[in-house]
């Protein structure tokens, strides 16, 4: 049964700390996607790859976060340095796109990041 | 800015009730997903709607897709406990490229 699988699945540092979140999506899937969950703003899109080429990071800050896919195998999510606000759970998901077709997206468990 | 605005945000319901939950938007979308998310996991898709109009039923959900593909509904007959969880619902925008969230509507169903 094929799944997503991230790495830490809990990650509690303080303030100031580089954090870095590990991906490892479906083999065979050409779209990664970062996600970050919180109660007040729901899902929302931080950055996606198709082919491991990033296509849209407009959702991610910037001067602290950084996405990468090393590899086809490796999705990694950085943060540093690390604020109290950046409290959430990260989700990776991944799918398949062939030419116009709408993908399912297959969510990891997530990793849920504590910043004191 | 395209939103989807889902209603209602909490529901706490007795086994056995019906329910619908509402997703709406003021722009179109080529088609609709709708996800359910149990604690400490991440979402899994229940449904895709493409054509307007469109009806899906999953055993005991039933998903409708709003004749100009603007908003959705999901119906639950006879919730169960096993029904509890955060649904979800989410489009892909005509112009765009990535899916869009609702902030989803909690569902609790005790027995």
């Amino acid at each position: 049964d094929a799944r997503v699988t991230q790495t830490p699945r809990h990650k509690v540092t303080e303030m100031g700390q580089e954090v870095t979140m590990r991906c490892q999506p479906i083999l065979g899937h050409n779209t990664v996607f970062w996600y970050r969950q919180t109660m007040m703003q729901g899902l929302e899109l931080l950055a996606y790859f198709r082919n491991r080429a990033p296509l849209d990071d407009s959702g991610m800050p910037k001067d602290r976060f950084s996405a990468e896919m090393p590899d086809a195998t490796l999705a990694t999510l950085k943060i540093q340095p690390s604020e109290p606000r950046d409290s959430a759970v990260y989700f990776c998901a991944s799918g398949l796109v062939t030419g116009t077709a709408q993908e399912t997206q297959y969510f990891g468990p997530g990793t849920r990041l504590l910043v004191l | 800015t395209q939103l989807l605005e889902q209603s209602p945000q909490f529901l706490s319901i007795q086994e056995g009730e019906n329910l619908t939950v509402y997703c709406n938007s003021s722009s179109v979308f080529s088609s609709l997903q709708w996800y359910r998310q149990e604690p400490g996991e991440g979402p899994v898709l229940l449904v895709t709607v493409v054509t307007g109009g469109e009806v899906k039923k999953l055993k005991r959900l039933t998903f409708q897709f709003g004749d100009a593909r603007k908003d959705s509904s999901l119906h639950i007959t006879a919730a169960q406990p096993g029904d509890t969880g955060l649904y979800l619902c989410a489009g892909f925008p005509i112009s765009g490229t990535a899916l869009i969230f609702g902030k989803g509507t909690t569902l609790s169903v005790s027995s």
